[in-house]
């Protein structure tokens, strides 16, 4: 059974860091492109980035480009999204999800999710 | 810039078939994908590639992608459908989720 598990959530002031984690299992890691998108408090899904198979390839949506950084270390079977200038906008629910296909990706499954909150 | 338009509030009655639309310029040149989100639980894949349907997602539910319109459709709507639910396409490298639209089983 494919799993996400992510973790490192947590209260941090405006303009701080943050990294969060995503750990994988039940599949090849290393073969599968992965993403993370976010929900802020009662409001939609919104893409925040995907990053391919190796890690050669990174994608960013526009409020986040510049800021937030997407890895992954395939020998630990782990997704990373490293967070910085944190704005208040940036509270909301993270997601990672497995993203399949070739040039266009469906993301599953998806991880139970950590909260990131922003606020001094 | 490109965008997805959903309605925010689709009603309908057990056992008839609702249909959830997504709109956007020429979207039948982009594979959409549909994701059903509970309250409190992650998002679910239930459509990917515009009419595919995922192991395990019930055959009720289907999809089509035509002109500027997208639609879910799930027929026999059971009360266990009601839920947020999200189109996403691709544009450009950038991923795009509809505002979501709210199914309402009464």
């Amino acid at each position: 059974e494919v799993q996400l598990l992510e973790s490192g959530g947590s209260l941090v002031q405006p303009g701080g860091s943050l990294r969060l984690s995503c750990a994988g299992s039940g599949f090849t890691f290393s073969s599968s492109a992965m993403t993370w998108v976010r929900q802020a408090p009662g409001k939609g899904l919104q893409w925040v980035s995907t990053i391919s198979d190796s890690g050669d390839r990174t994608y960013y949506a526009d409020s986040v480009k510049g800021r937030f950084t997407i890895s992954r270390d395939n020998s630990k079977n782990t997704l990373y999204l490293q967070m910085s200038s944190l704005r208040v906008d940036d509270t909301a629910i993270y997601y990672c999800a497995k993203a399949t296909g070739t040039t266009s990706n469906w993301f599953d499954p998806w991880g139970q999710g950590t909260l990131v909150t922003v606020s001094s | 810039s490109y965008e997805l338009t959903q309605p925010p509030s689709v009603s309908v009655s057990p056992g008839q078939t609702a249909s959830i639309t997504c709109s956007a310029d020429k979207l039948e040149h982009q594979y959409v994908y549909w994701y059903q989100q509970k309250p409190g639980q992650s998002p679910v894949l239930v459509i990917f590639r515009d009419t595919m349907r995922p192991s395990g997602i019930p055959e009720r539910f289907s999809g089509s992608n035509s002109g500027n319109t997208a639609t879910l459709t799930i027929s026999g709507t059971q009360s266990l459908d009601e839920a947020d639910y999200y189109c996403q396409a691709w544009d450009s490298y950038i991923a795009l989720f509809g505002g979501g639209t709210k199914l309402t089983v009464l």
